[in-house]
């Protein structure tokens, strides 16, 4: 059981080139989020899935796509990177139908864009 | 939208001593506020949450109270140890909307 997992765990891109980031889950969760983390601003939510084939925009979706590929993978892109989408990227996984939201993180991404 | 406002942002504290971050919120609809440890290099990860129908709620040496009066909710880390030492992250959610405090570094000296 590995939990939440993302690739790649580290990325430089140039600005202007484009990039997928990968999540799976193997919780069986419905509900996936993408968070980016920068210093002294805490974790702002991208986009969430909260349930297989329905995609919503979080507090911070300019520049970003998301694609719920089935119920374990939830990938985001970034078309044209901009030097402002230099951050560290977190995958999230919750199951709200259980009573319980608490959310599980995997272990990053970290993006560098020059 | 919400506003989640935590303090300190940086805490140090001897080991065995207590520690206390306190969060505000904005948003009466908020239900559910979890409390999150990150560790250098890591994923936050849950370490006690609390619903709004409960003030308090406690797991051994961590507890959490909320006040939906006033909209604060605090962290409470008694007997601290120095693997406490890292940051934690206050958030406050209703539907599958997150919003995250700015974080505090705890440092416990042993």
């Amino acid at each position: 059981n590995a939990g939440v997992t993302q690739t790649p765990k580290f990325q430089v891109l140039k600005t202007g080139q484009s990039m997928t980031l990968q999540c799976a889950q193997d919780m069986n969760h419905n509900s996936m989020y993408w968070y980016r983390q920068d210093p002294g601003m805490g974790l702002r939510l991208i986009y969430y899935s909260a349930s297989e084939g329905t995609t919503d925009k979080g507090e911070v979706p300019n520049g970003y796509n998301v694609s719920r590929l089935n119920k374990r993978e939830f990938s985001l892109r970034l078309e044209s990177a901009a030097p402002s989408q230099t951050s560290v990227y977190f995958c999230a996984s919750s199951e709200p139908g259980q009573g319980v939201i608490a959310q599980y993180f995997g272990p990053g991404t970290r993006l560098l864009v020059l | 939208g919400e506003n989640v406002e935590q303090h300190p942002s940086t805490l140090s504290v001897q080991e065995g001593d207590s520690a206390v971050i306190k969060c505000t919120y904005s948003d009466s609809a908020s239900n559910y506020f979890p409390w999150y440890k990150q560790e250098l290099g890591k994923g936050p990860q849950l370490i006690i949450d609390i619903r709004s129908n409960v003030g308090e709620k406690k797991d051994q040496r961590i507890a959490v109270t909320l006040n939906k009066t006033a909209k604060h909710f605090s962290l409470h880390i008694t007997e601290t140890q120095p693997e406490d030492s890292a940051v934690y992250f206050c958030a406050a959610s209703y539907g599958n909307q997150f919003y995250f405090g700015t974080g505090t570094s705890l440092t416990v000296i042993p």
